[in-house]
């Protein structure tokens, strides 16, 4: 089945710092990848996603790119916030639209 | 417009105890999901639904049951509880146009 290995945490960074989270799957054919965020004491929220290879998702000055030649997603913010603290989940789409979600980053960001 | 609500918010069960935890969705979605999150665990699913009276097990389906007689309510059921069950609970819900999962504040199950 399909399976996810992110970067293990935690990670503490200053303001200001450049974030990398690696993301790695295994998958049948080349499914949609996906990043969501939860904040402390909240349910996930999508963060960003790309749908096919060599895409490029997006959002809240995070990016990430769908590379298939080595199966990764890995998750990038040149500057990050206090208020980008939070955990990090990896997580590739497989059949009836179910996510297989990585074990979560916890990013700390200090002021 | 309220999205994926969960009820209750917090719950301790003694041993061999039963409860549903309740997921409603105002969204018309489809697909529903309920997981379970232990720490450092990441998320696991139990099950899914893919409409209403259809639903699937997922990765860790033992001691749970659902139904699905409405669209919008995907209840999950603990008979029997043991402490293995201690975790906080998602439920969530999608469309069949994108893989996009809304998700609900959670329950957090303690079993003692």
């Amino acid at each position: 089945g399909d399976s996810v290995t992110q970067m293990e945490g935690p990670v503490t960074l200053s303001e200001e710092a450049f974030l990398t989270i690696n993301c790695t799957y295994t998958a049948t054919g080349y499914p949609s990848l996906f990043w969501y965020v939860q904040y402390p004491g909240e349910g996930l929220q999508l963060l960003l996603k790309a749908t096919k290879a060599d895409d490029k998702g997006s959002n809240k000055g995070f990016e990430a790119t769908y590379r298939k030649e080595t199966t990764s997603f890995h998750l990038e913010k040149g500057s990050v916030q206090v208020s980008d603290s939070a955990v990090y989940f990896c997580a590739p789409g497989g059949s009836n639209y179910k996510l297989t979600f990585g074990k979560g980053t916890l990013l700390t960001v200090n002021p | 417009n309220a999205g994926v609500t969960q009820t209750p918010k917090f719950r301790i069960l003694k041993i061999g105890q039963s409860m549903t935890l309740q997921c409603t969705q105002d969204m018309n979605h489809n697909y529903m999901y309920w997981y379970r999150q232990d720490p450092g665990m990441g998320l696991k699913l139990i099950y899914y639904s893919v409409g209403a009276g259809i639903t699937d097990k997922g990765e860790v389906p033992n001691g749970y049951n659902v139904s699905r007689s409405t669209t919008e309510d995907f209840p999950l059921r603990l008979e029997l509880a043991a402490p293995s069950q201690t975790s906080v609970y998602f439920c969530a819900s999608g469309t069949e146009s994108s893989y996009e999962q809304y998700f609900g504040p959670g329950t957090r199950l303690t079993v003692t």
